[in-house]
């Protein structure tokens, strides 16, 4: 139990486009979803909190006009990347918190490389 | 959520038990304990959390000391497979969910 998917797992994009990553929890719905971004060698970094039916939570430093969540049902959430630039290349996670629940259970992730 | 601080590798002789340690002392009585894992290039696993008393599931078992300053996770039999990084995060019972990554300890089974 507890399964969360991402796709795409990796993606390559030219500077400029958008690009869009899906998070579903398969088998458990999900009230609140968060996304992380890793760089290399370093640790995750919250970007943001999405709850369903609602506005995303964006830490500080993330601009929310240019990572767009969507949290539109109980088991799918989205982030695009609008306008991506190499230096948003990186490893894209979420995690999905069951409702009622208090642990977080993550994708496999989404490597981005923007050319 | 209080920090929490872990060495930052350590090796293991496979099928011997691997003792994680991890310091929290700031810890306050609504927090609780996760230990998280990531094996290289894929995202973070859940292994085990506890408030007070130890855990233990079919992955781990939690070692919480009584002052819950400090925590052990034990894996009981480490396989190659168990090579990763390993999160001790603490985190407010009930808050806003989110979780704090710190370096972790890279857990290195050697055969």
């Amino acid at each position: 139990g507890a399964v969360v998917s991402q796709h795409p797992s990796w993606v390559i994009c030219k500077s400029g486009t958008s690009v869009k990553i899906e998070c579903r929890s398969l088998d458990f719905q999900a009230t609140t979803m968060f996304w992380y971004r890793q760089f290399p060698k370093q640790s995750l970094m919250l970007m943001a909190t999405s709850n369903e039916g609602s506005k995303a939570t964006y830490e500080q430093g993330v601009e929310k006009d240019k990572f767009l969540i969507n949290h539109a049902s109980l088991t799918l959430s989205t982030l695009t990347v609008t306008s991506a630039h190499p230096e948003d290349s990186s490893f894209y996670i979420c995690s999905a918190k069951l409702a009622g629940g208090e642990t977080q259970y993550f994708g496999p992730g989404t490597r981005l490389l923007v050319l | 959520d209080a920090k929490t601080t872990q060495p930052t590798s350590m090796d293991c002789a496979e099928g011997r038990a691997a003792n994680l340690p991890c310091n929290h002392s700031t810890i306050s009585g609504n927090e609780y304990v996760y230990w998280y894992r990531q094996i290289h290039s894929q995202g973070p696993q859940y292994i085990i959390h506890g408030l007070k008393n130890n855990e233990t599931n079919e992955m781990a078992s939690l070692i919480i000391t009584e002052d819950r300053k400090s925590s052990t996770l034990i894996l009981p039999h480490a396989t190659l497979r168990d090579t990763a990084v390993y999160y001790c995060i603490v985190r407010s019972r009930g808050s806003n969910y989110k979780l704090t990554f710190g370096k972790g300890t890279l857990l290195t089974v050697n055969p």
